[in-house]
């Protein structure tokens, strides 16, 4: 069972469109992340997301996490080909041991110029 | 500020050879540290994770062993590789106190299992 459920799985796009990526569960999480990681590279973190409701702004990009801390999602503004990547988001539950997180499966975006 | 190296950054391997990959953190004193593997272009399976020198905890049964000899040094090793160990080896740390849960990653070891 896949505890965190991210959609779509691909998205091709071309340069200036705007996307949003979904990031769903069940459970509860006491914090959400979100990563982008490029080929051959480890995931960079892009935010932490820890209050139900709350909406973080990087740039073009806007995180917002539920108001039940069950899901959260991403959204990209006039999207540019250096958008390109595998956007994660990861999640500890409450109740987790040893700060241990919960990945998706991960959005592969792919921004045409 | 913390910096956290993995190496090898590539590794080709026969089957049945034995692994040693490492993973060091800078700047940071008792930090969490783990190792995942991410299949091509998806998600991260944790494999194991420590608290602590000496401490380890598997998530999956494996091929694979893990141990942490210093504060700030994790190794993941194998005595003997198979073909299904192939892929992408992360290394990542957590400060160990505070609450947070955010986790940062290594550049990673791209490993082949020839």
């Amino acid at each position: 069972t896949q505890l965190l459920e991210q959609s779509p799985q691909f998205l091709s796009i071309q340069e200036g469109e705007n996307l949003t990526v979904y990031c769903n569960s069940s459970s509860v999480f006491s914090s959400l992340q979100w990563y982008r990681q490029e080929p051959g590279e480890g995931p960079v973190l892009l935010v932490t997301v820890v209050t139900g409701g709350e909406v973080k702004k990087l740039k073009r990009l806007t995180f917002q996490f539920g108001d039940a801390r069950k899901d959260s999602s991403l959204h990209i503004t006039a999207a540019q080909p250096g958008d390109t990547g595998l956007y994660l988001c990861a999640g500890e539950r409450y109740g987790g041991s040893q700060g241990n997180l919960i990945f998706g499966k991960g959005t592969k975006l792919s921004v045409k110029p | 500020s913390q910096t956290i190296h993995q190496w090898p950054a590539t590794l080709v391997q026969p089957v049945g050879s034995p692994l040693s990959l490492e993973c060091t953190v800078e700047g940071t004193s008792n930090p969490n540290l783990y190792w995942y593997r991410q299949a091509a272009g998806r998600g991260l399976q944790l494999l194991f994770y420590s608290v602590g020198i000496g401490q380890i905890s598997s998530e999956v049964p494996q091929n694979l062993s893990a141990s942490r000899p210093q504060d700030r040094q994790f190794i993941l090793s194998s005595k003997k590789l198979l073909l299904s160990d192939s892929g992408f080896y992360l290394c990542a740390w957590k400060p160990g106190a505070g609450y947070t849960d955010t986790q940062y990653f290594g550049p990673g070891t791209r490993l082949t299992v020839l």
